[in-house]
């Protein structure tokens, strides 16, 4: 079965510095992995996915994630952290099929410190 | 335009009651879901269905009852409310595996 474990229930960086958030998961195929951020009492928006091809990622808003199957990690950064980066980040792994399901991890909150 | 629309946006009532959350979604795509947001913020699939049939029903009461009169809409009508069903519920399409989903805003239901 699958599954994925995000590293870090709350994250703290200020503004201008690094954001990091983790995420591992479990396969049994090939995955499609995805980053999505939820804003404070908005739905689910699509950062980034990867599926085939090239293993590092770029999404909207400045952030990238990396596949590294070794590792079987798809953690996300952004260089620089802003202001409006804080909200809930969730990594989830995509089932098979044609009604795939997404299978999301706990979430990690990001708050930027001015 | 909206891609994919829920109402209510909130929704509260009494234990006991029967009420319905809708979902419409302009995308023309094939699946439809619904997830449910625990006050921890996990979010657990409920239901898909793909041209209107049901593909995923996981565990969840059959206090719960998907809809789907056409692949634009899937509705979710919920009998005998409980406390615990309290939660913000998420509708969602997707046109194929791997290309994520659209989510819409959620319905935040109290049940009080």
């Amino acid at each position: 079965a699958q599954s994925v474990t995000q590293l870090g229930s709350h994250v703290s960086v200020s503004e201008g510095a690094l954001v990091l958030l983790r995420c591992n998961y479990s396969s049994s195929v090939p995955p499609y992995l995805f980053w999505y951020v939820q804003y404070p009492n908005q739905g689910l928006q699509l950062l980034l996915k990867y599926t085939t091809g090239a293993t590092l990622v770029k999404g909207i808003n400045g952030f990238e994630a990396e596949f590294k199957k070794s590792e079987t990690s798809f953690h996300l950064t952004k260089p620089s952290a802003h202001m409006s980066d804080a909200a809930e980040y969730f990594c989830a792994v995509s089932d098979s099929g044609p009604g795939g399901k997404l299978i999301f991890g706990q979430g990690t909150e990001l708050s930027v410190k001015p | 335009d909206t891609a994919v629309s829920q109402t209510p946006k909130y929704l509260v009532t009494q234990m006991g009651n029967d009420k319905s959350i809708k979902c419409e979604q302009n995308l023309g795509h094939d699946t439809m879901y619904w997830y449910k947001q625990d006050s921890k913020k996990f979010l657990k699939i409920m239901f898909s269905y793909n041209n209107k049939e049901l593909i995923i029903n996981e565990t969840v009461p059959n206090r719960f009852s998907p809809k789907s009169p056409d692949k634009a809409h899937l509705n979710l009508h919920i009998n005998s409310l409980e406390l615990g069903d309290s939660a913000v519920y998420f509708c969602a399409s997707s046109q194929a595996e791997g290309n994520g989903y659209t989510f819409g805003s959620g319905t935040r239901l109290t049940v009080v």
